[in-house]
């Protein structure tokens, strides 16, 4: 139980365009969300915090007209990398709560490339 | 001061041998200890989960959680080079509006050698 998956794995995209990631939980009900980046040999860095139906809060520091998150639903929430440049290429990775305080389950992640 | 901190490592233990990991956290009023596994590329995975004071124990892993020293362990009993990966120590202080946000350390990186 408790998985999570996302889309796409891995993206190259060009400086300027924006890019789109899915983040579902497949067996739970995920009322929390969390969008994370992590740069190489590095610890993640949370962006935010999603919650269904309403605006995410984003961590000090994160562009939130840049990094445009949605939880539309129980069971999706995805984040829009909006005019991507080179230096926001990185692992992004997002994970659910089930309901179990503080459990956190990982999506597999998504590599950004931005040429 | 870090809110989580751990010893960035890499810790090196023989295959077989017991592998201990330390954490220890900031936050008097943390509720709820995680211990995550992150192979080099890949996304975290949750694999030990402690609440209150002890030991729990789940096959080869065993989290161990003192509140008074605000301090939390991981032991790997044999350890296989499968283990080795960076071990991740993540907090909960379920303050109000902190909601299920967790405060990670840095990580531990393990080797196991052959």
């Amino acid at each position: 139980g408790a998985v999570v998956s996302q889309h796409p794995s891995w993206v190259i995209c060009k400086s300027g365009t924006s890019v789109k990631i899915e983040c579902r939980s497949l067996d739970f009900q995920a009322t929390t969300m969390f969008w994370y980046r992590q740069f190489p040999k590095q610890s993640l860095m949370l962006m935010a915090t999603s919650n269904e139906g309403s605006k995410a809060t984003y961590e000090q520091g994160v562009e939130k007209d840049k990094f445009l998150i949605n939880h539309a639903s129980l069971t999706l929430s995805t984040l829009t990398v909006t005019s991507a440049h080179p230096e926001d290429s990185s692992f992004y990775i997002c994970s659910a709560n089930d309901g179990a305080p503080g459990e956190q389950y990982f999506g597999p992640g998504t590599r950004l490339t931005v040429t | 001061q870090k809110e989580v901190e751990q010893n960035s490592g890499p810790l090196s233990v023989p295959e077989g041998a017991i592998a201990s990991l330390n954490c220890t956290y900031s936050d008097r009023v943390s509720q709820s200890f995680f211990w995550y596994r992150q192979y080099s590329g890949k996304s975290p995975e949750l694999i030990m989960s402690i609440y209150s004071n002890g030991d729990k124990e789940d096959g080869r892993f065993t989290a161990q959680l003192n509140k008074a020293s605000q301090y939390v362990s991981l032991l790997i009993r044999d350890s296989q080079p499968s283990d080795s990966a960076t071990y991740l120590c993540a907090v909960n202080s379920d303050r109000q509006g902190g909601g299920n946000k967790l405060t990670f350390g840095t990580g531990t990186q393990l080797k196991v050698e052959l």
